[in-house]
């Protein structure tokens, strides 16, 4: 099956700051299929990107999506207080369908 | 707007079964597969298996083969998973999620989740 790990596994961000996190697959996953979830706790995950680089309905135009094979990244250019959650990659290429192991944002 | 209704939490004895159920509305049942997703702490999340809701058909990882049965029922856009023989292992809270072509098989819409809890 397809691994994926994700780093950090907690990150810490103040306000207005970018962060980046990654998502890296045991084996190359279509672009098509990779996807990235957000869950707040006492909620179900919600999709947040989709394919890469499409950002949800409703999602703000600060979060963007990238990467290719291997190789995953979700990106927050201005974080703000209602980013705090954890972000989950997702992938479908092959099955059984995978997640990652979340990456954790907390805001200073 | 579309919904995923699930089933209230559930308390079970070891070696016992339960079936969860997940009901759909707001858009056509048939069109979408309905996926089954496990949430715990140590695990995180795992893909249990998915269902056509159009033609029965399954797909399951195998690592839940044997404890998951995924059943549709097109007349009520219900879903269904059975789990069977429960450990404390099956403790977790279990998740419908939808997941159509159009959005290459990302889950897009998500149920409130079902708690199940293995205890005697």
């Amino acid at each position: 099956q397809i691994v994926l790990t994700q780093s950090p596994a907690i990150m810490s961000a103040s306000l207005g700051e970018r962060v980046t996190m990654t998502c890296t697959a045991s084996s190359s996953v279509s672009s098509s299929y990779l996807h990235w979830y957000q869950q707040k706790p006492g909620s179900s995950p919600k999709l947040w990107i989709y394919s890469t680089s499409n950002l949800a309905s409703g999602v703000p135009a600060r979060f963007s999506g990238g990467g290719s094979g291997t190789s995953y990244s979700l990106t927050i250019s201005n974080v703000e207080a209602e980013d705090a959650a954890t972000y989950y990659c997702h992938q479908y290429h092959l099955s059984p369908r995978t997640f990652g192991g979340g990456t954790k944002l907390e805001i200073k | 707007q579309v919904q995923l209704q699930q089933s209230g939490a559930e308390l079970v004895r070891p070696g016992a079964s339960v079936t969860l159920s997940c009901k759909a509305s707001g858009y056509t049942f048939t069109d979408y597969e309905m996926h089954w997703v496990k949430q715990t702490p140590v695990h995180g999340l795992e893909w249990i298996g998915a269902i056509d809701p159009e033609s029965g058909g399954t797909a399951y990882n195998q690592k839940f083969k044997g404890k998951a049965t995924l059943t549709a029922d097109k007349s009520s856009s219900t879903a269904y998973m059975e789990l069977r023989s429960l450990t404390s292992e099956d403790s977790a809270v279990y998740y419908c999620t939808r997941a159509g072509h159009s959005l290459f098989f990302a889950m897009d819409f998500w149920g409130q989740g079902t708690s199940v809890t293995v205890s005697s």
